[in-house]
């Protein structure tokens, strides 16, 4: 079966740096999406990698390595509002969207 | 603003009442989906709707049916729901071409609770 893991939850300081990971096993890829969704909100688009390497986009950065089916969403300078649950996405060989729970992380003073 | 808005965002109803959820697109966008969130669980793809058409339905009960009158708006009518449905219900739309990787993008959802 096709699945995505990231950690449930969790908790880093504001001001520090978080990284949030993600692990796939698919049919097929064809690119990795990160959202970020704050409580009672939409889901918004934070990033999508579909080659190798590090993409880098203000105090988010994300991380692919498609042979290790990994991926990481890395958060710098971290802000109350970064408070919100990070949702990993991967497209199949069918285009279809398999998604991870969410990672739920808390900031804190 | 999202460019894709949902209605109601809150909706509470019976088991035996009937209710529609309207989603609009101001995208210019070519496929819109539905999809089930609950809570610490993956985000479930109910419908998806391309140029119009259904293309995809994965098993969802019959007590939820879609309906796409154009490439702008998506229902999703309710009638005899259980409990169990209660969950938030996001709208979402992108712009798929063959072999693309393309953004979807999301309404802020119905939350709806089933008494």
């Amino acid at each position: 079966g096709q699945n995505i893991d990231q950690p449930t939850e969790m908790t880093a300081t504001e001001g520090a740096i978080v990284q949030i990971n993600c692990t796939y096993q698919t049919s097929g890829f064809n690119g990795l999406f990160w959202y970020q969704q704050h409580a009672g909100e939409a889901p918004t688009f934070l990033s999508y990698n579909v080659l190798d390497g590090l993409e880098e986009k203000g105090r988010f950065s994300s991380f692919l390595s498609r042979s290790k089916g990994y991926s990481y969403l890395l958060l710098k300078e971290l802000q109350m509002k970064d408070s919100a649950s990070y949702l990993c996405a991967v497209k199949d060989s069918n285009y279809q969207l398999i998604w991870g729970a969410g990672t739920k992380l808390i900031i804190k003073p | 603003e999202t460019g894709v808005t949902q209605t109601p965002r809150h909706l509470v109803m019976g088991m035996t009442n009937k209710k529609s959820l309207k989603c609009e697109q101001h995208l210019g966008h070519n496929a819109m989906y539905w999809y089930k969130q609950s809570a610490k669980k993956p985000l479930e793809l109910m419908f998806v709707y391309s140029l119009e058409e259904r293309v995809e339905n994965n098993s969802v009960p019959s007590r939820f049916s879609p309906e796409c009158p154009n490439s702008s708006h998506l229902f999703l009518h309710l009638h005899t729901l259980q409990p169990e449905d209660s969950a938030l219900y996001l709208c979402a739309s992108s712009q798929e071409s063959p072999g693309s990787g393309n953004t979807i993008y999301f309404g802020e959802g119905s939350w709806l609770t089933v008494v």
